[in-house]
């Protein structure tokens, strides 16, 4: 079975740039989530949704941030206008009425 | 606010050897997970544990949930260099999402 699909795997920009990251959560999966990590600050929830409908966005550190899920099997977090400090990797996640999260491989941005 | 602190935060050691790691919060959790993330990739989930004074066994992996369900350990016997890797606590309280701690990264050297 295909696990949680996230693209890029890398990513590198320079300051100012639009930043699309992409993921394709398991099938059947009710839940779907965006972390970020750092050494400085570990695994971040940056939001979640359930049935594609955001739930909860706390975590977004600006509006520089958005995501979306148009549909069950494809969601998008979105940073414009990108910085340095937005370097990190960024994870997806998905579950089953919350609960198993399953990991994709993340995406490796660096913001120069 | 709910916060998991992990220690040590950096743990090397010898093939053989046994170690634990500890999570520890002010907060109650409904329930706490184990996930272990290797280079490259994203975290897995190892165990769940929910009861208060809780025991779980994964070959030579022994869980513990604290009785008053605030903190938890990690117990490997033995350790062998394919346990490497950031080992995750996360608590669920309620119905808030995964609070994770900042990891325990293992080294073992063969």
């Amino acid at each position: 079975d295909a696990g949680v699909i996230q693209s890029p795997r890398h990513e590198v920009t320079e300051m100012g740039q639009e930043v699309t990251l992409r993921c394709k959560p398991i099938s059947g999966h009710d839940y779907l989530f965006w972390y970020r990590q750092t050494m400085m600050r570990g695994l971040e929830l940056l939001i979640y949704f359930n049935n594609n409908v955001p739930i909860d966005d706390s975590g977004m550190p600006e509006d520089r941030f958005s995501a979306k899920m148009p549909n069950a099997s494809f969601s998008t977090l979105k940073i414009q206008p990108s910085e340095p400090r937005d370097s990190a990797v960024y994870f997806c996640a998905s579950s089953f009425r919350s609960d198993t999260q399953y990991f994709g491989p993340g995406t490796r941005l660096t913001v120069l | 606010t709910q916060l998991l602190e992990q220690s040590p935060q950096f743990l090397s050691i010898q093939e053989g050897e046994n170690l634990t790691v500890y999570c520890n919060s002010s907060s109650v959790f409904s329930s706490l997970q184990w996930y272990r993330q290797e280079p490259g990739e994203g975290p897995v989930l190892l165990v769940t544990v929910v009861t208060g004074g809780e025991v779980k066994k994964l070959k030579r992996l022994t869980f513990q949930f604290g009785d008053a369900r605030k903190d938890s350990s990690l117990h490997i016997t033995a350790a062998q260099p394919g346990d490497t890797g950031l080992y995750l606590c996360a608590g669920e309280g309620g119905n808030t999402p995964l609070v994770f701690g900042k990891g325990t990264r293992l080294s073992v050297i063969a």
